[in-house]
């Protein structure tokens, strides 16, 4: 079944420095993998995805994650945090039944220190 | 930027009680997804919703749910003789298609007392 694993619970960073949230992931086949932040009290708001093509994609708000299939991650990464980059972030994978249905990590707080 | 909305935002109901949650999908998405995330738990997906049928449901989504688009413009999950368990927040998303990525609802918070 797929999967998605988020090793971490809390990540902190100091504002300016880079910001890295981990997620590796178990799939039959080539994943679709997204990443989706929820701010609090709001949904979730898709970030970013990849489903073939260029390992590096760049996604909203100055984000990117990197797809490394030998160590079957998809990190997200940003080069400078900001303090209203504080949310909860969510790896997900795409069933591959073409029903869109996805698998979520469970999640990480992300807190940007100023 | 046109978005999902969610009614209502907070539901309170006694354990028992039948709850409809509604959304507004985007108006010129075709699929339609229920998930929910108990508080501190994963995001986890219920049903998905297209052509006027569901494609595809967890074991989550057992007989005690039901989806309806009962117009053009809204899909309700209805939660039949709630329990305390049922207590959540209920996300419902849209997407333009199959592979498009999902755009969320701010959700519904369903307390069941």
């Amino acid at each position: 079944a797929q999967s998605v694993a988020q090793p971490e619970d809390q990540v902190n960073v100091a504002e300016g420095n880079p910001l890295t949230v981990k997620c590796t992931y178990s799939v039959s086949g080539n994943p679709y993998l997204f990443w989706y932040v929820q701010y609090p009290n709001r949904g979730l708001q898709f970030l970013l995805k990849y489903i073939t093509g260029d390992n590096l994609v760049k996604g909203s708000y100055g984000f990117e994650a990197e797809f490394n299939k030998s160590q079957t991650s998809f990190h997200l990464k940003k080069p400078s945090a900001l303090v209203s980059d504080s949310a909860l972030y969510f790896c997900a994978v795409r069933f591959l039944n073409g029903n869109n249905r996805l698998a979520f990590g469970k999640g990480n707080q992300v807190v940007v220190i100023p | 930027e046109p978005e999902v909305t969610q009614t209502p935002s907070h539901q309170v109901t006694q354990m028992g009680q039948e709850v409809i949650l509604r959304c507004v999908p985007i108006s010129n998405h075709l699929y339609f997804y229920w998930y929910r995330q108990i508080l501190g738990q994963k995001v986890e997906f219920l049903v998905s919703f297209y052509n006027n049928e569901i494609s595809e449901k967890s074991e989550i989504f057992d007989d005690q749910f039901s989806v309806e688009r009962p117009d053009g413009s809204n899909f309700t999950l209805k939660i039949r003789s709630t329990k305390l368990e049922d207590s959540a927040m209920y996300f419902c998303a849209s997407s333009e298609g199959s592979n498009s990525p999902l755009h969320f609802g701010n959700g519904t918070r369903l307390t069941v007392t």
